[in-house]
Order: C-alpha cells, then structure tokens, then sequence
C-alpha cells in the first residue's frame, strides 16, 4: 500500500527566503507525482505535474524535482513571499493497475512572515 | 463552466440523515474523481468515474456511501444514515482524459451534528 509522507508538517520563514518543502513515498512505481496548493477553506491549485519519467519541472519561482528510485521528491521556492502561505500537498498516482487514484501526504503548512 | 463546482458549499446535517453532495465537472471532462478530506489529513481517493461508469469505487468506506453519473457529465455523492465520523470536506475534480492533471473544485464542507 502506497504510503506518502511530507516533511515538515509546519514551517515559518521570512519573507524573502528560499525554501524546500519534502515528500517521500514507499512505493516507487508511480506514474507522476503532483504538488498542489490548498489555501484556507478551498479546494486544491496544482503547482507542478512530474511524469515518472521527469526528473523535475519549473515554474517560476517553483521548481519540483523527483527522484523515483529513493521515493523523493522536493518542491523548491525561490524568494518565499507573504502569498505563498498556504498549506502544500504532494500527490502520487501509481502506476499499476490501470489505478487513476491519487494518494496524497497530510501536506506542509507554510506561513510567509512579512 | 470555467472550473469544477461544488454545491452545496457547507452543508449541516442531523445524524442519521441521508444527504446528497452535487459535482459540476469541467465540460468535456470525461474523468471524475471524489475525495473527502478529515481535519489535519490530505485527501483520500473515494470514487473515480470514466464517463458515466464507476471504474474504481474501492475508496468508499462501506455501502452507506454511494455515487452516480447518470449522463457522464454531472455526479452526485450519496450517503444514508449519516455519522458524526462522515463530518469533512467532500472533493471532487475533473480532467480531461485519464492520466491528464486534475482540476479541483472548492469542496461540500459536511458537518454531521
């Protein structure tokens, strides 16, 4: 049973730094790995999409990296601003079975102090 | 429409009640997905829904929740004889084709009291 785990579960920065938001996940047969954003109250935005092939993707100050074979992967932010805050999730989709679901880590809860 | 939507948005129910839970996908998404979210905890896989067929319903926890896309377009999420444990944020996304990223709708906010 595939199991996803983010660390940390909270973290506070400065306006202005750079940080690395973690996932691992027990099995390594996936067939991507999403990261998604969820503010207070709201459904989820999806930040960035790996296919088990990538070995990560960009955009702008995001850059996601996957390394399928240790079951990693990171979600780095460049120059952490006050809208970033908000609760971050990592996501796999397994790649078999024909399975479609996700199974997502309980997320990390950044704060952006100004 | 532009996005996924949920309707209600909150809903409060008596324990034992039946309620009913409305997804409007993305038009053109043949995919659908349920997920409900607990307090604290990332969102767990309920049901997904290839065209007007269920083709994975193993994430409902037991037979008092059940889910239909009659014409492949909208879905409703059902639960009879509500619990206090069903109390969470109900998710529901579409995408295009299977494989494809996911668009979530903002969620039913259920409160069972």
């Amino acid at each position: 049973k595939q199991e996803v785990t983010q660390i940390p579960a909270a973290l506070s920065v400065p306006e202005g730094e750079n940080l690395v938001l973690n996932c691992s996940f027990t099995d390594s047969a996936i067939y991507n790995l999403q990261w998604f954003r969820q503010d207070p109250g709201k459904g989820l935005t999806s930040l960035l999409l790996i296919q088990s092939s990538q070995r990560e993707q960009t955009s702008g100050r995001l850059n996601a990296s996957l390394d399928k074979s240790s079951g990693r992967s990171t979600l780095y932010i460049a120059a952490s601003q006050p809208g970033d805050s908000a609760t971050y999730l990592c996501a796999v989709r397994g790649a078999s079975g024909g399975s479609e679901k996700l199974v997502f880590g309980k997320g990390t809860k950044l704060t952006v102090n100004p | 429409g532009a996005g996924v939507s949920q309707t209600p948005s909150n809903k409060v129910t008596e324990k034992g009640k039946y309620v009913e839970l409305r997804c409007d996908p993305i038009s053109g998404h043949t995919a659908l997905y349920w997920y409900r979210q607990s307090l604290g905890q990332g969102p767990e896989f309920l049901i997904y829904f290839q065209g007007t067929g269920a083709a994975d319903d193993s994430g409902l926890p037991n037979d008092r929740f059940f889910a239909v896309r009659p014409e492949g377009s909208v879905s409703t999420l059902k639960i009879q004889r509500t619990e206090r444990g069903d109390s969470a944020v109900y998710l529901c996304a579409s995408s295009l084709a299977p494989g494809n990223g996911y668009t979530f709708g903002s969620g039913t906010r259920l409160t069972v009291v």
